[in-house]
């Protein structure tokens, strides 16, 4: 059974559209994560959720949006989507907010807008 | 923005041989340093968390120690196999944040 799991695996949209990514985690951990890889390879952390608590990045715009219909799901809402948002999407969670627990990555989604 | 480089950025050596490869991250604020293992098309595994000084892990032929006085930690790979081809990355965790670096390419020459 697969940990942390995205759909879609690809996701090609054009400019202005809203498109969304779904995130699903089986293994009861209680805080997930949304990262961008960038085109140098970086992976920066967007958004972090648990139950109570949502951390955002300051840098996202806010064309971004998690939004958590239960502690196993992270969807990724992205409004207005633009050329620059291509960029490989991963999802992670850890068993709870503590800094010192292992992150549980998906597989990524590829999103590119054209 | 915390800076996390690591060292080198690629790295070839032939089978058999140990190597390894080093994590600096700035010490103020720190909390724990992240291990990862990131294989081509798929997504990173975590090897280690390590939170304190002088802390030394291991996992099979892979080993990981830190310094956060001076803000490094360095992943140890013994006698170099294949499958040992990856990028490892680390992050380095502070506040309620997640730095990355960009990873070390390591690619093992049967």
């Amino acid at each position: 059974d697969t940990a942390v799991s995205q759909t879609p695996k690809y996701l090609v949209t054009q400019m202005g559209n809203d498109k969304s990514i779904k995130c699903e985690q089986n293994l009861g951990h209680d805080t997930m994560y949304w990262y961008k890889q960038d085109s140098k390879k970086f992976l920066k952390i967007m958004f972090s959720y648990n139950n109570k608590e949502l951390i955002i990045n300051e840098t996202v715009p806010n064309r971004f949006s998690p939004k958590s219909p239960d502690k196993a799901h992270l969807n990724l809402h992205i409004n207005s989507l633009e050329l620059g948002d291509s960029a490989v999407y991963f999802c992670a969670s850890s068993p709870t907010s503590g800094r010192r627990y292992e992150q549980y990555f998906g597989p990524g989604t590829r999103l590119t807008v054209t | 923005i915390l800076n996390v480089e690591q060292s080198p950025q690629s790295l070839h050596v032939q089978e058999g041989d140990s190597t390894n490869f080093t994590c600096s991250f700035p010490s103020s604020n720190f909390y724990a340093l992240h291990w990862y293992r990131w294989e081509t098309a798929k997504s990173p595994e975590a090897l280690f968390v390590m939170t304190l000084n002088g802390d030394e892990k291991k996992k099979g032929r892979i080993s990981a120690t830190l310094n956060t006085k001076e803000g490094y930690g360095y992943l140890y790979i013994k006698g170099s196999q294949p499958e040992d081809s990856a990028t490892y990355l680390c992050a380095s965790s502070t506040g309620n944040q997640f730095y990355f670096g960009t990873g070390t390419s390591l690619t093992v020459i049967p």
